[in-house]
């Protein structure tokens, strides 16, 4: 069956640095992959897509890679703030009806 | 818009207790759908529908029952409340394009603690 890593550790980096996060996933590539938010008490929201034939988007502060070679997406966060603090979830979507969601990771932004 | 929009926010149940959660979304999407959250262990689809009077069975849909009589309408029913269902319950909404995929947009959850 398909799984979805992502590094359960928190991330903890200095306001104004890149945060860098990774998302990988084993056997088929999906034809999306997605990024979520998720603030403390509160559900997930939609950040970003990239798309199976897409090497890069770019969204403001954020950026997304996905390699299908490697079997990763890496999500960026230039100049990153107190407020990017958060759990960021990464989904693989096939095409059909279902996501498939992994577990997220924690990232911490401090002054 | 108020998106998607579940109630109640909190409940507690005792063991064997039934109860709906109830979640309506006002975007018109044909997709909707209920995870749930636990430590460790990512979002799982419970039950999910791709419109109204359709619904199938996610990864996890032993204990809960669902209903789409209505586009805007997607309840879930727990049968006989166990420990095991304790936990964060997500509604969601959803729309495919080919250029967005199936993009998914999230109530703001309910937790429900069964003793």
């Amino acid at each position: 069956s398909q799984k979805i890593e992502q590094n359960s550790e928190a991330l903890n980096i200095q306001e104004g640095k890149t945060a860098t996060l990774t998302c990988n996933y084993t056997n088929y590539s999906p034809a999306y992959l997605q990024w979520y938010r998720q603030d403390p008490g509160r559900g997930p929201v939609f950040l970003l897509l990239i798309r199976e034939n897409e090497k890069e988007k770019r969204k403001e502060r954020l950026k997304v890679t996905f390699d299908t070679t490697l079997k990763q997406s890496l999500f960026h966060i230039t100049a990153s703030q107190p407020a990017d603090s958060a759990t960021y979830l990464c989904a693989l979507d096939y095409g059909t009806d279902k996501l498939i969601f992994g577990t997220g990771t924690r990232l911490q932004v401090f002054p | 818009n108020a998106g998607v929009t579940q109630t109640p926010k909190f409940q507690v149940l005792k063991t064997g207790q039934s109860m709906t959660l109830q979640c309506a979304q006002d975007m018109n999407h044909e997709y909707m759908s209920w995870y749930r959250q636990d430590p460790g262990m990512g979002l799982r689809l419970i039950h999910y529908s791709v419109g109204a009077g359709i619904t199938d069975q996610g990864e996890v849909p032993n204990g809960y029952n669902v209903s789409r009589s209505t586009t805007e309408d997607f309840p879930l029913r727990l049968l006989s409340a166990a420990p095991s269902q304790t936990s964060v319950y997500f509604c969601a909404s959803s729309y495919r394009t080919p250029s967005s995929g199936n993009t998914i947009y999230f109530g703001e959850g309910s937790w429900l603690t069964v003793v």
